[in-house]
């Protein structure tokens, strides 16, 4: 049964520095998907991409945090000066109709 | 913004006895509510959609309801079972246009002893 899968499953960065985290969604959808996931906390929309581009997008996903869609396979958040509250589960997800499939996630630590 | 409201944050059942997780929203209705499972230190995994002109769905020992005049949703899991334990997930879109974000409830962690 075909998966979404992320890469890595776990990152440490220093604050400040810039991250890249990637998705790799199921083949033929259409529509992708960040969220992420504070320890203890409740699943966090971060943005939706269709067609391209940015479809809608929360408070959270500031000037900081940008996603790209950079061949016809991956999609990637990419975090670009991270603060320690960034530190949480991220999960990528992907969907061709209401149902949305998510994958692994990367818990991402910052220090 | 929408408010989603899962009855606890902690439910223990004995096995082979019905699990009914309760998730309350307010504000306005949604198109569609989703159920999933999370266990720990991984992804949401989707279990069943239902719909705001659907009453009920089933998937073999799963039941779900949605009564949009109450702005309720329940998920019962028949015959549990202790593989049954992890946290469930209430989930809603809008609707509209564009398929988009969801809107999760904090969980309701159901454990299921023998």
């Amino acid at each position: 049964e075909p998966e979404v899968t992320q890469t890595p499953s776990h990152q440490v960065t220093q604050m400040g520095q810039e991250v890249i985290l990637r998705c790799v969604p199921i083949s033929n959808h259409l529509y992708f998907y960040w969220y992420r996931q504070i320890l203890g906390q409740k699943v966090e929309f971060l943005v939706s991409f269709y067609n391209n581009e940015i479809s809608e997008k929360s408070e959270i996903f500031d000037d900081q945090f940008s996603v790209e869609r950079p061949d016809g396979s991956n999609f990637t958040l990419k975090i670009r000066s991270t603060k320690l509250e960034d530190s949480a589960m991220y999960f990528c997800a992907s969907s061709v109709q209401e149902t949305q499939y998510f994958g692994p996630g990367t818990r991402l630590l910052v220090l | 913004s929408q408010k989603i409201e899962q009855n606890s944050e902690a439910l223990n059942i004995q096995e082979g006895k019905t699990a009914t997780l309760t998730c309350n929203y307010t504000n306005y209705s949604p198109a569609y509510l989703q159920w999933y499972r999370q266990d720990p230190g991984r992804g949401p995994v989707f279990l069943l959609l239902i719909r705001e002109n659907e009453k009920e769905k089933r998937k073999e020992r799963l039941k779900v309801t949605f009564d949009t005049t109450l702005k309720q949703s329940l998920f019962h899991i028949t015959a549990s079972q202790p593989a049954d334990s992890a946290t469930y997930l209430c989930a809603l879109e809008k609707g509209g246009s564009t398929l988009g974000r969801l809107y999760f409830g904090r969980g309701t962690q159901l454990t299921v002893w023998p």
